[in-house]
């Protein structure tokens, strides 16, 4: 069973590029989340998506977009990139109204994404 | 706006000793999770606590949670140098599903 994947692995960009990073939930699962994590920092929550719809939105600029595909995959958008959007980028998987067990988010492997 | 806070921040410690990190929450929330974070790597769930009173252990850590205080610990007994890693606290606000808030984390540096 595949878990939370995530591609690519590193990115690199220079400022001012537009960025697209994906995720392919765990199996059964039908909820993506997307996480921002800066350098030494903890994850920062950038969108939650489910049912092909944003459900809820952290404190992030209209430059950060997303969808859901009907496959529950999701992608995340950048625009205009400056250089404060270098980070680990992490997508995380769940099932809402699942039974809840040990890991209710499974978290991918991420995206180092760097912006030159 | 929920908040998270752990302290300490950094703790470096001698293998065989015990210690305690500590989380505080700022506002009611019903569930509270610890993962471990190796550098690169993603984040490994170790334990998720639903209610007050709360206890779960595995190897050497054990967890509690105090929902009263707002507070859940994260113990470690007889450290050992493979559990140098950054551990993370989080929590979900009362309604389930909702975001996950995460602390700063505590980068933890186990000395042989």
């Amino acid at each position: 069973d595949a878990g939370v994947t995530q591609s690519p692995t590193h990115l690199i960009k220079t400022r001012g590029q537009q960025v697209t990073l994906r995720c392919s939930p765990k199996s059964g699962h039908d909820t993506v989340s997307w996480y921002q994590q800066a350098l030494g920092q903890g994850p920062q929550f950038i969108f939650q998506y489910y049912e092909e719809e944003e459900r809820q939105r952290g404190n992030f600029p209209d430059r950060f977009s997303g969808h859901q595909f009907p496959n529950y995959s999701s992608e995340l958008n950048v625009n205009a990139l400056l250089l404060g959007d270098s980070a680990l980028y992490l997508c995380a998987s769940s099932l809402i109204g699942g039974t809840f067990d040990r890991d209710t988010q499974y978290f991918g492997p991420g995206t180092r994404l760097t912006v030159l | 706006e929920l908040k998270v806070e752990q302290n300490p921040l950094f703790l470096s410690m001698q293998e065989g000793k015990n210690y305690t990190i500590y989380c505080n929450y700022s506002t009611t929330s019903d569930r509270l999770y610890w993962y471990r974070q190796d550098p690169g790597k993603s984040l490994e769930s170790l334990f998720v606590l639903l209610s007050n009173g709360a206890v779960k252990q595995e190897g050497r850590l054990m967890a509690s949670l105090d929902t009263k205080a707002r507070l859940s610990t994260l113990h470690i007994t007889a450290a050992v140098h493979d559990l140098s890693a950054t551990y993370f606290c989080a929590v979900t606000k009362v309604n389930r599903d909702d975001k996950i808030i995460f602390g700063k984390g505590t980068r933890l540096h186990i000395l042989p």
